[in-house]
């Protein structure tokens, strides 16, 4: 059964924190995404790596950057979180060929005081 | 105005009757469309997949693409209480980047 599994359920940061949250994927997926989700707004992507140190900015990667120095690991930064970044964070992997059929992991609830 | 629009709801039906969700979108390149169903605190899932237009169904699911309309539907049939969530659609061009609407959420009361 494909898995992909998220550090932390919920997470309560306060502003200017640094925040990391991390995805592990055990699929051997190339393709790993992180968006957010908002009531409304639906999923936006932040940011896609399609490989091993490689990544591409979303929609909306401002306030944010991403690792990824394994195949199986994508991590997501807040540098300095904010308020405006109180959300659920998805993270997503994929295989390249079939690009559109991405497997979600269970989701982030963080909240920045 | 936003890439895809769907009508966030939410919906409330009996059990046993017909779901109907639907979205709309304004760019004619989209050619693959998805349906993801997401439970509450849980990640989406990919529940129907079409590429261009037409019908497919797969068990009590049917999905609808009608590019000329610029128009996709999922019907369930005979819903149960277990088929409450939120349901996302979801498009794209041919690659990776995926446009979805805002979900709607959907009870099936018992």
């Amino acid at each position: 059964d494909v898995k992909v599994t998220q550090s932390s359920r919920y997470l309560v940061k306060r502003t200017g924190e640094k925040v990391f949250l991390e995805c592990v994927q055990d699929m051997d997926h190339e393709n790993m995404f992180w968006y957010r989700q908002d009531p409304g707004l639906g999923l936006r992507l932040i940011y896609f790596s399609y490989d091993v140190k490689m990544k591409e900015k979303g929609d909306i990667p401002e306030g944010y950057s991403v690792s990824r120095e394994k195949k199986e690991r994508f991590s997501l930064i807040l540098e300095s979180a904010s308020t405006n970044q109180t959300s659920m964070y998805l993270c997503a992997s994929s295989r390249p060929e079939v690009a559109e059929t991405q497997y979600f992991g269970p989701g982030t609830r963080l909240l920045v005081l | 105005q936003k890439e895809v629009e769907q009508d966030p709801g939410p919906l409330s039906v009996p059990e046993g009757a017909i779901v109907s969700l639907n979205c709309t979108y304004s760019n004619s390149a989209f050619q693959y469309f998805m349906w993801y169903r997401q439970y509450s605190r849980k990640g989406p899932e990919l529940l129907m997949y079409t590429y261009s237009s037409g019908n497919k169904e797969d068990g009590r699911f049917t999905a609808q693409v009608d590019k000329s309309s610029k128009y996709i539907s999922l019907f369930i049939r005979d819903s149960q209480p277990s088929d409450s969530a939120t349901y996302l659609c979801a498009m794209s061009v041919n690659d990776y980047k995926l446009s979805f609407g805002a979900g709607t959420t959907v009870t099936v009361r018992a």
